[in-house]
């Protein structure tokens, strides 16, 4: 049973215009909530995160959105560039150190 | 700073071989976590080990097991390997401490082949 989900394998997007990745999760316990990218032959980096008690944080061109009534999250870049294009993994996690990722959404920026 | 290492970067193995994972987390970090990742399946969480003890496990069989040392670097064992456990096994360290954020450094992932 899949905890975390994101339903869009990929996405392209012109350089310049707004990513707008998502996520949707099921169980409504989770303290906080991550944005990791992945680029081939590298291990996933941390990119941003959001407490369950926020709707939303930015750090620079990226803004996590947080919708706990739908349980649903969302990674917002503006301007998408080139080098964004990548894997993006949405996580979840609780009271542990554990985190349940999603399937990944891989990012294609068209110059 | 040095990142997470982990060793080998590729291995090939034949079906019922066992095989070790070594990772050596970010100096300072004690808590070391292992996830496999495989297409279509997004990262699987495997274990987590803090103080040499094992603190959180996924939903792995019995044959994926792992160890911590006291210098917190991590070990991962895999025994009667199947075909499907072909896949990038990826470590990753944190400072975990009580007040968790969920922020994991991750190294560059050993990847399995299982003939």
């Amino acid at each position: 049973d899949q905890q975390v989900k994101q339903n869009s394998p990929s996405l392209s997007v012109q350089e310049g215009r707004i990513s707008i990745l998502n996520c949707d999760y099921t169980n409504s316990m989770f303290d906080y909530f991550l944005w990791y990218k992945k680029y081939p032959a590298e291990g996933p980096t941390f990119l941003i995160s959001i407490s369950s008690i926020k709707d939303k944080n930015e750090d620079g061109r990226f803004t996590v959105f947080l919708n706990k009534s739908a349980k649903h999250l969302s990674l917002h870049i503006v301007p998408s560039q080139p080098g964004d294009s990548a894997v993006y993994f949405c996580a979840v996690g609780g009271a542990t150190n554990k985190l349940i990722f999603g399937t990944g959404t891989l990012l294609a920026v068209q110059p | 700073k040095a990142g997470v290492t982990q060793t080998p970067r590729y291995l090939i193995k034949t079906r019922g071989q066992q095989v070790t994972l070594s990772c050596s987390p970010i100096s300072g970090h004690r808590s070391v976590s292992w996830y496999q990742q495989t297409p279509g399946q997004g990262l699987q969480f495997l274990f987590e080990y803090f103080s040499e003890t094992q603190r959180n496990k996924g939903n792995f069989p019995g044959r994926f097991s792992g160890r911590q040392f006291s210098n917190s670097r991590s070990e991962m064992n895999v025994s009667t390997l199947e075909l499907g456990d072909s896949a990038l096994y990826l470590c990753a360290s944190s400072l975990a401490t009580t007040s968790n954020t969920g922020e994991l450094f991750f190294g560059e992932g050993s990847r399995l082949t299982v003939l």
